[in-house]
């Protein structure tokens, strides 16, 4: 069992739907929570910070962490093609074995139709 | 400032040649590390590197060498290239634990 697990989709969605992105972990030694949207053929770059449970909003983002559950979920408002892209949720702790490096879910493929 | 640099953008091997990959950052990050993606198994860390002198293997480690003699560059070898080896890779750099990973635009790399 890997050790995040995200749903690979594809997913695709009209223009102006509200999104919903998952990711479920086991390592309960995971403290900081991040969200990467990665373009075709391009380096993953970071969209959302979070650290421990709770709910952080970027404008049309929202990331939740359930430490609980050991799920955590990026919900994008106002969809727009410009969305298209695929989705990275990554975890680190700080617990040694985890320190420092970023354990990736597979990635979620989301395409925005006009 | 150019973030991650990395090159080169793509390249082909045949089976049992050696090759290095260049990163290099100008944002003075104490922490880089690199990544191999393939399809269906998100990013895997290869290895990783928390200062000038300090490296450590990551999840997926053999076949690979690294070294990182100053803060801006950390090189990636490969020894003896493998078919198993066809992936893209990133290199990514952070201040340090927790904090934000800049990745770089990646290097497809195929062996034959």
């Amino acid at each position: 069992q890997k050790e995040v697990e995200q749903d690979p989709g594809p997913l695709s969605v009209p223009e102006g739907a509200i999104v919903s992105l998952n990711c479920t972990y086991s390592n309960s030694a995971f403290q900081y929570f991040m969200w990467y949207r990665q373009y075709s053929r391009k380096g993953p770059e970071l969209l959302m910070y979070t650290y421990s449970s709770g709910n952080k909003e970027d404008g049309r983002f929202t990331a939740q962490v359930d430490k609980s559950s050991k799920y955590i979920s990026l919900f994008i408002r106002d969809s727009q093609p410009s969305d298209s892209a695929t989705y990275l949720c990554a975890m680190t702790g700080v617990s040694s074995g985890s320190a420092r490096q970023l354990t990736f879910g597979s990635g979620t493929q989301l395409t925005v139709l006009p | 400032n150019a973030g991650v640099t990395q090159t080169p953008k793509f390249q082909v091997l045949k089976t049992g040649q050696s090759m290095t990959l260049q990163c290099a950052q100008d944002m003075n990050h104490e922490y880089m590390s690199w990544y191999r993606q393939d399809p269906g198994m998100g990013l895997r860390l290869i290895h990783y590197s928390v200062g000038a002198g300090i490296t450590d293997q990551g999840e997926v480690p053999n076949g690979y060498n690294v070294s990182r003699s100053t803060t801006e560059d950390f090189p990636l070898r490969l020894l003896s290239a493998a078919p198993s080896q066809t992936s893209v890779y990133f290199c990514a750099s952070g201040k340090g634990l927790g904090d934000t990973q800049y990745f770089g635009p990646g290097t497809r790399l195929t062996v034959l």
